[in-house]
């Protein structure tokens, strides 16, 4: 059965501090891997896809990378505008197009 | 370019009741996906369909749940006698199946928090 695991649950970081967010995978072939952004009541926002591993994404302050096992999103020097939930997802090879997320790591960025 | 749509925000229904949630997909999306958010749960798949047609139904429970996507009008999700443990947060995504693409970007509504009492 494909899993996502996200870790931490949930992240504190001041203003500037730069760190990581880690997803673990298990997916019988991978397809794409997928971040998204939620906002407290609003539904998930696409930030980046990957295909393969060695891929690479930056999007202003966030880069996300991609291994056979694990992506990691990268957040630098971060503002308190980036505090949210940050989702991944999976999607596998053949068959339907579902994706299977994680539990997501809530992110807040102090000033 | 509206994004996909999801009505109501909100609904209030009573144990048995029928929840009915409407998805209206990005214009030119004819792809639509539900999930469910169960609190302090991730997103789980329910249902894939294209227009007219299911896809995937394999996250939906047994009973009391059903989907469609017509030919004409929005995606809906209805959900029959609810129970208590059907509040959660039901989200609608789409995308546009680009012939060729090798991957598909499923993009979301704002979603539809159902609570039973």
């Amino acid at each position: 059965e494909d899993q996502v695991t996200q870790s931490p649950e949930a992240l504190r970081l001041q203003e500037g501090e730069s760190s990581s967010l880690n997803c673990s995978y298990t997916v019988s072939g991978l397809r794409g891997l997928f971040w998204y952004r939620q906002d407290p009541g609003k539904g998930p926002e696409f930030l980046f896809t990957l295909y393969s591993a060695g891929e690479e994404k930056e999007k202003e302050r966030l880069k996300a990378t991609l291994t056979k096992k694990e992506s990691f999103l990268h957040i630098t020097a971060p503002k308190p505008e980036d505090s949210a939930t940050y989702l991944c997802a999976v999607q596998a090879r053949g068959g339907s197009e579902k994706l299977v997320f994680g539990k997501g790591t809530k992110l807040t960025v102090n000033p | 370019n509206a994004g996909v749509m999801q009505n109501p925000r909100h609904l209030v229904r009573r144990r048995g009741q029928e929840a009915r949630l409407r998805c209206s997909p990005m214009k030119g999306h004819s792809h639509v996906y539900w999930y469910r958010q169960l609190p302090e749960e991730g997103l789980k798949f329910m249902v894939y369909l294209q227009k007219e047609n299911i896809i995937d139904e394999s996250g939906m429970p047994k009973e009391r749940f059903s989907a469609e996507f017509p030919k004409e009008g929005p995606s809906i999700l209805r959900i029959q006698q609810v129970v208590r443990g059907d509040s959660a947060a039901y989200f609608c995504a789409s995308s546009p199946r680009e012939q060729g693409a090798s991957l598909n970007i499923q993009y979301f509504g704002a979603g539809t928090r159902l609570s039973v009492l």
